[in-house]
């Protein structure tokens, strides 16, 4: 199994650039969500879903947008980048979180380290 | 609303020794717990996890984790350090029985475990 793919690694943005971050799962799980990992703030929570056609905020949702069209896929857009979203974003994605589901420990990606200029 | 709180950003053993990574937690029901350990350049990956029962959990690499409910901790515990263990520590809680089942996770601790 792949678990949780992230592409691309490394991407370079000018200021007001837009950009799609992908990320896919081939373990069949409904629950996925986006991290950004900042020096000492540890992991903070941009969007998540509970399932396809299902998205929600996290607790840093400016500038992003999110959609969940499939179970397997979960694009992160930046829509008009800034040098505050200089960052290494994590996709990951669990089982579910209802019931018994919410024990369930995440998977994460690689991660996409985003520089912008 | 849920917090973690890892007090220590570094932490320093010599191989060998016995190490403790420290986690409290706040959550208004009961909660899950989780620890993750990160490698340079990678992702989070999970250790182990407290969900009912006995205290002492057992995880991967030989890790274990103690759970105390009127201390609210959740701390990582290794009997030997080695110096592979040297990496970024993650402690994360969700609290049960939410519909959004989000995760809170803490700002990290880097160990050191020098030879």
């Amino acid at each position: 199994n792949a678990g949780v793919t992230q592409t691309p690694k490394f991407q370079v943005l000018k200021t007001g650039q837009s950009m799609t971050l992908q990320c896919a799962q081939d373990m069949n799980h409904e629950y996925m969500s986006w991290y950004r990992q900042d020096p000492g703030m540890g992991l903070r929570l941009i969007h998540y879903s509970v399932g396809a056609g299902i998205t929600d905020q996290g607790e840093v949702p400016n500038g992003y947008n999110v959609s969940r069209s499939t179970t397997e896929d979960f694009p992160l857009r930046l829509l008009s980048a800034a040098p505050s979203q200089t960052s290494v974003y994590f996709c990951a994605s669990s089982k579910g979180t209802g019931g018994s589901l919410g024990n369930q420990p995440q998977h994460f990606g690689d991660g996409t380290r985003l520089s912008i200029l | 609303a849920q917090s973690v709180a890892q007090p220590e950003d570094q932490v320093n053993v010599a191989e060998g020794n016995p190490l403790t990574v420290k986690c409290t937690y706040s959550v208004s029901g009961n909660p899950y717990l989780f620890w993750y350990v990160q490698y340079p350049n990678r992702g989070l990956q999970f250790l182990l996890k407290y969900i009912t029962g006995d205290n002492l959990v057992k995880g991967s690499y030989g890790f274990e984790a103690e759970f105390n409910k009127s201390q609210t901790s959740f701390h990582l515990k290794k009997p030997s350090a080695l110096v592979s263990d040297s990496a970024l520590y993650f402690c994360a809680v969700r609290e049960r029985n939410t519909n959004a089942g989000k995760s809170t996770f803490g700002d990290g601790t880097t160990l050191t475990v020098k030879p």
